[in-house]
């Protein structure tokens, strides 16, 4: 079954304006990670955010956790067209004597110029 | 600049067919990943290995199996190709350290279409 369910899951912009994307999980994690993936391509990772941090910034993309709500959101500043893409969230989890990585089913972005 | 290569991007096979999909990682990971992903449902989990010659079922291993000969190669074999195998399969590495916590890292994908 899906840890993470993302929301939207379509989200159309302008380019400049800002996207946020959600994501709601379960069960307790270790981390959570986000990835993006462009058309027909493999998964990229973005930035891992630990269960004890709340926020996290990685040039435009700022990542906030609240594990009291079993949420998480990306936020990307300023969109550019190159930014159309699919973004997943992957929660991470001890299960079973490994570390477990499940991911949602993903936001599909398109920044308009 | 790390590296996960599938050895195929597209492939066409008939239902019954033996089919093999390999990937490569040059990353000297522990760990390794075989996930398939159809729309709205995300990436599923088929089988991973933590060692050579280990392997572990994820969510969906039906109808699949795996060999890890080597560390380096991680290879998916679908025993007879059915129709609703037809997916794009993810070949994934990690390192099994936490320094960065357990991303991994894709190849590109394979394009599967079972006719």
């Amino acid at each position: 079954s899906q840890q993470g369910e993302e929301d939207p899951q379509a989200l159309s912009i302008q380019e400049g304006e800002n996207a946020t994307m959600n994501c709601s999980y379960k069960t307790s994690i270790n981390n959570l990670q986000w990835y993006r993936q462009n058309s027909g391509r493999g998964l990229v990772h973005l930035i891992l955010i630990r269960s004890n941090e709340r926020e996290k910034h990685s040039g435009r993309l700022r990542v906030t956790l609240d594990t009291s709500k079993k949420s998480s959101s990306l936020l990307i500043t300023a969109s550019r067209a190159a930014d159309t893409a699919s973004y997943f969230c992957a929660t991470a989890y001890f299960s079973g004597g490994y570390n477990k990585l499940i991911f949602g089913a993903g936001t599909r972005l398109a920044v308009h110029p | 600049d790390v590296k996960v290569t599938q050895s195929s991007r597209y492939l066409v096979k008939r239902t019954g067919e033996k089919v093999f999909l390999e990937c490569v990682q040059d990353m000297d990971h522990e760990n390794m990943f075989w996930y398939r992903q159809d729309p709205g449902l995300g990436l599923r989990l088929i089988y991973f290995s933590y060692d050579v010659k280990m392997k572990e079922k994820g969510d969906i291993p039906e109808g699949y199996s795996v060999s890890r000969e080597k560390k380096e190669r991680f290879s998916l074999i679908l025993e007879s190709a059915s129709t609703n195998q037809t997916s794009m399969y993810l070949c994934a590495s990690s390192s099994r350290g936490q320094g960065r916590g357990n991303t991994i890292y894709f190849g590109e994908g394979s394009w599967l279409t079972v006719v």
